[in-house]
């Protein structure tokens, strides 16, 4: 398997614009999780589903963000419109429960830059 | 999910093992020890896990003491490639659910040539 798959690996933007960020996790979980890193915050969950429905979404810091994912294999975390503070690195994740007591499997990351 | 200590910062010499201290005082009974890693600029990496036991895999081992209180993530034999932030865990593994991975600050380890 190639593993939870996260696109673009980097993007730069102006304030004010639309960011799609998107990831595959791995075939079989049903468990996917989006985080998000920053140094002054560290790694904090947005939001996670469960079998492709949202079940937490406290994290997600306001409006302007939102997640979907319309099936088993696919994901979406948007931003509009983004702000400079939006600036972060955006990890995606996925689990299977029952093996391995939810291990998660992380992506590379979305690095993320709002001008 | 129970708080976790790490020192912020390690180094060992690559070829011996490191030792990472993790400190989890008020953990329950059901509540399980994970590690990770992060390596610069990459997505966090599962390590180990366990419950009260010791536990071993090809990466490393865990060391749980007796009254569950804190634990030792063991790298045998450090490398180059072992430089990265690892993550100390405590959390609730439920039957039927999932939850998030609250990581802390983490310890730096530097391993040194």
């Amino acid at each position: 398997d190639a593993g939870v798959i996260q696109s673009p690996r980097h993007e730069v933007t102006e304030m004010g614009q639309e960011v799609t960020l998107r990831c595959k996790p791995i075939s079989g979980h049903d468990y996917l999780f989006w985080y998000r890193q920053t140094m002054m915050r560290g790694l904090e969950l947005l939001i996670y589903f469960n079998n492709n429905v949202p079940i937490d979404d406290s994290g997600m810091p306001e409006d302007r963000f939102s997640a979907k994912m319309p099936n088993a294999s696919f994901s979406t975390l948007k931003i509009q419109p983004s702000e400079p503070r939006d600036s972060a690195v955006y990890f995606c994740a996925s689990s299977f429960w029952g093996a391995a007591q939810e291990t998660q499997y992380f992506g590379p990351g979305t690095r993320l830059l709002v001008l | 999910d129970a708080k976790t200590t790490q020192p912020p910062s390690m180094d060992c010499a690559e070829g011996r093992a490191a030792n990472l201290p993790c400190n989890h005082s008020t953990i329950s009974g059901n509540e399980y020890v994970y590690w990770y890693r992060q390596i610069h600029s990459q997505g966090p990496q599962y390590i180990i896990h366990g419950l009260k036991n010791n536990e071993t895999n090809e990466m490393a081992s865990l060391i749980i003491t007796e009254d569950r209180k804190s634990s030792t993530l063991i790298l045998p034999h450090a490398t180059l490639r072992d430089t990265a932030v690892y993550y100390c865990i405590v959390r609730v593994v439920s039957s039927g659910s999932a939850r998030q991975l609250t990581f802390g600050s983490g310890t730096q380890l530097t391993v040194l040539p």
